[in-house]
């Protein structure tokens, strides 16, 4: 399988604290995402970084990209109860059929 | 703004029955996708689309069949069923970038 890892797997911060994940992948890259599932729904597309990118920002996302160490990672600054979820990273290694999820991180955001 | 719809949103199955789940867009995405979700598995893509009338395997397609007749629709099929295909499934579409997803339909094969 070339499904990429998220760590750590569970992640409880109180609120207001950032909260950072971390995603490795396998393949070369075209791209790579990052996906928000609240419990028992389905997963909502927050950002997407490409190869010849390092850093992007959206509100209080922060996604940085290493292709060199095939890492990123996402930061949540100021969390709130609110982004109770879990996380996923998506990388797309060749065309739009081409992307693999990752186990996910559970965070928990203690108000 | 409907994005993607699945339906059933949950189903019982007895092991050997079949049934369809349907995925409708109206995003006019040419990209169409079925995942399953499993503990501890993260999403795993059964069966792809790039375009009405065309269909492609993923990494665990069997045991399913797919159709894509019109550019909306996706059709995911279980000719029969097994307790293996108990799972969360997730229809999917794109147009460029990042994936919209349906909010999942609830299989249960007992």
């Amino acid at each position: 399988s070339q499904q990429g890892e998220e760590d750590p797997q569970a992640l409880s911060i109180q609120e207001g604290e950032n909260a950072t994940m971390n995603c490795s992948y396998k393949t070369s890259i075209n791209n790579l995402q990052w996906y928000r599932q609240n419990s028992g729904r389905g997963l909502v597309h927050l950002i997407l970084i490409r190869s010849n990118e390092r850093e992007k920002h959206s509100g209080r996302l922060r996604v940085t990209l290493d292709t060199s160490k095939k890492s990123s990672s996402l930061l949540i600054t100021a969390s709130r109860a609110a982004d109770t979820a879990s996380y996923f990273c998506a990388e797309n290694s060749g065309g739009y059929q081409k992307v693999t999820f990752g186990t996910g991180t559970k965070l928990q955001v203690i108000p | 703004n409907a994005g993607v719809t699945q339906t059933p949103k949950f189903r019982v199955l007895k092991t050997g029955q079949s049934m369809t789940l349907l995925c409708a867009q109206d995003m006019n995405h040419e990209y169409m996708y079925w995942y399953r979700q499993d503990p501890g598995m993260g999403l795993r893509l059964i069966h792809y689309s790039v375009g009405e009338g065309t269909t492609a395997k993923g990494e665990v397609p069997d045991g399913y069949n797919v159709s894509r007749l019109k550019k909306q629709n996706f059709l995911l099929g279980l000719e029969s069923a097994a307790p293996s295909q108990t799972s969360v499934y997730f229809c999917a579409s794109s147009l460029s970038g990042g994936y919209t997803f349906g909010s999942g339909t609830r299989l249960t094969i007992v």
